[in-house]
């Protein structure tokens, strides 16, 4: 079961970029790394995810390493409404489609 | 916005009762799931579906059902609802390209 590892807390100032890391020394070939965040009384929500390039989309960037063992979120300038617990996950749509989350880490941010 | 709705969104019952919680989608999915959400155990998947009749248990499907008789459909039931099941129920559809969407949540207790 590939898994992954978060730091449990960042901290991060109003309109300063964050780097979000996130380990996955397991990870396969197959697996899709993908991004969610929670925020305080509502669902997840899906930020992005790749596969062995960068992704950028209008929420976030998602900069994968090379060998693919680790990969992190950036948001490029942190709001106020971006404080939330914010969940890697590997995910292979082959694995009984169970997409297992973890703690996540939890970013606050500070004005 | 992904179409997704969950109701009811708060309910409070008795030990014993039967319970039912439905997921509603809009935009024709094939995947749906639904998941629940405690403190210190995060998001686990209970059941899931892969078509109209097409169901299949996740991490945690004792003393749950689920049943879809139409696409925009996913139930979840609770025949005999025990304390151990409140929790929070989060509804889920899985987009084109991999990524899930999620509902904003059903609240359950039961007392």
């Amino acid at each position: 079961d590939a898994k992954t590892t978060q730091p449990n807390s960042m901290e991060s100032n109003e309109e300063e970029p964050v780097h979000l890391p996130c380990n996955h020394s397991t990870i396969s070939g197959t697996d899709y790394i993908h991004w969610y965040r929670q925020l305080p009384s509502q669902g997840p929500e899906y930020v992005i995810h790749g596969l062995t390039s960068n992704v950028n989309n209008r929420m976030a960037s998602l900069a994968i390493a090379e060998d693919r063992k680790s990969s992190t979120l950036i948001l490029h300038r942190a709001t106020l409404r971006d404080a939330a617990v914010y969940y890697c996950i590997l995910y292979w749509e082959g694995n009984n489609n169970d997409m297992r989350f973890g703690a996540g880490t939890r970013l606050t941010v500070k004005p | 916005d992904a179409g997704i709705t969950q109701s009811p969104r708060h309910k409070v019952t008795e030990t014993g009762t039967p319970v039912t919680l439905r997921c509603h989608q809009t935009e024709n999915h094939r995947y749906m799931y639904w998941y629940r959400q405690d403190p210190g155990h995060g998001l686990r998947l209970i059941h899931y579906s892969y078509g109209v009749k097409d169901t299949d248990k996740g991490e945690v499907s004792d003393g749950y059902s689920v049943s879809r008789s139409k696409t925009e459909d996913f139930l979840l039931t609770l025949e005999s609802a025990t304390s151990s099941q409140t929790s929070v129920y989060f509804c889920a559809i899985r987009g084109f390209t991999g990524e899930l969407f999620f509902g904003e949540g059903s609240r359950l207790t039961v007392l």
